[in-house]
């Protein structure tokens, strides 16, 4: 079956414009989330939406940094301004809920951004 | 807050030679612990996962990790390695509260390379 997907895989950007990247979670899976990967770091979470409950935003790091979701669909996480300590790989994940936290989070591919 | 430290940032290895991977983690509650694998320009994949009972955990590929609630590890090894077994490991933990989001908290990564 098919799993998350992430577009674009790539993305090059001038510094100061803004960037969308998309994320298309399995089927059915009503959670989502966004993580971002630094050259070299561990995975850093950014963003959470379950069903129609207010996402958790905890992670973002600043408020040039916006996600959307709709329903349990498709998700865009936007980067206004983007600065060149944003380039990284992005990274989608989603999975069921409903079991205490047990589930496991099935990830995408990635958009890798690069700022100039 | 949780965290996660991988000891080692990469681990070469000989291939058919055994192979332990650390990862201790911090939380004053309970977690539930992670070992993901990261094959070069793929996203990342459960190899295992410990929620509860025996605390050897059994995964994909031959791998097997153990947690250690008093020393706070959960290091993964597997008894012989394949040249395919070259990738990036990623530890992480989530909480199992009710009132977690289900984010997962990782640590930075360790590279195996495998060598002929």
């Amino acid at each position: 079956g098919a799993g998350v997907s992430q577009s674009p895989s790539n993305k090059v950007t001038e510094k100061g414009k803004d960037v969308e990247l998309r994320c298309d979670p399995i089927s059915g899976h009503t959670a989502l989330y966004w993580y971002r990967q630094r050259l070299g770091q561990g995975l850093e979470f950014l963003i959470y939406f379950q069903g129609n409950s207010a996402p958790d935003k905890s992670g973002l790091p600043s408020d040039r940094f916006s996600a959307e979701r709709t329903g349990e669909s498709v998700s865009t996480l936007t980067i206004q301004r983007t600065q060149q300590e944003d380039s990284a790989v992005y990274l989608c994940a989603s999975s069921l809920v409903g079991s205490g936290g047990q589930e496991t989070q099935y990830f995408g591919p990635g958009t890798r951004l690069l700022v100039l | 807050a949780q965290s996660v430290t991988q000891l080692d940032s990469q681990v070469p290895v000989f291939e058919e030679a055994p192979v332990e991977l650390r990862c201790n983690y911090s939380s004053s509650v309970s977690v539930y612990l992670f070992w993901y694998v990261q094959y070069p320009n793929q996203g990342l994949q459960l190899l295992l996962k410990y929620l509860s009972g025996s605390t050897l955990v059994k995964g994909i590929n031959g791998f097997e990790a153990e947690f250690n609630k008093s020393q706070t590890s959960f290091h993964l090894r597997k008894p012989s390695v394949h040249i395919s077994d070259t990738a990036e490991y990623f530890c992480a933990v989530r909480d199992t509260g009710s009132s977690n989001t289900g984010k997962l908290i990782f640590g930075q990564g360790t590279t195996l390379q495998v060598k002929p």
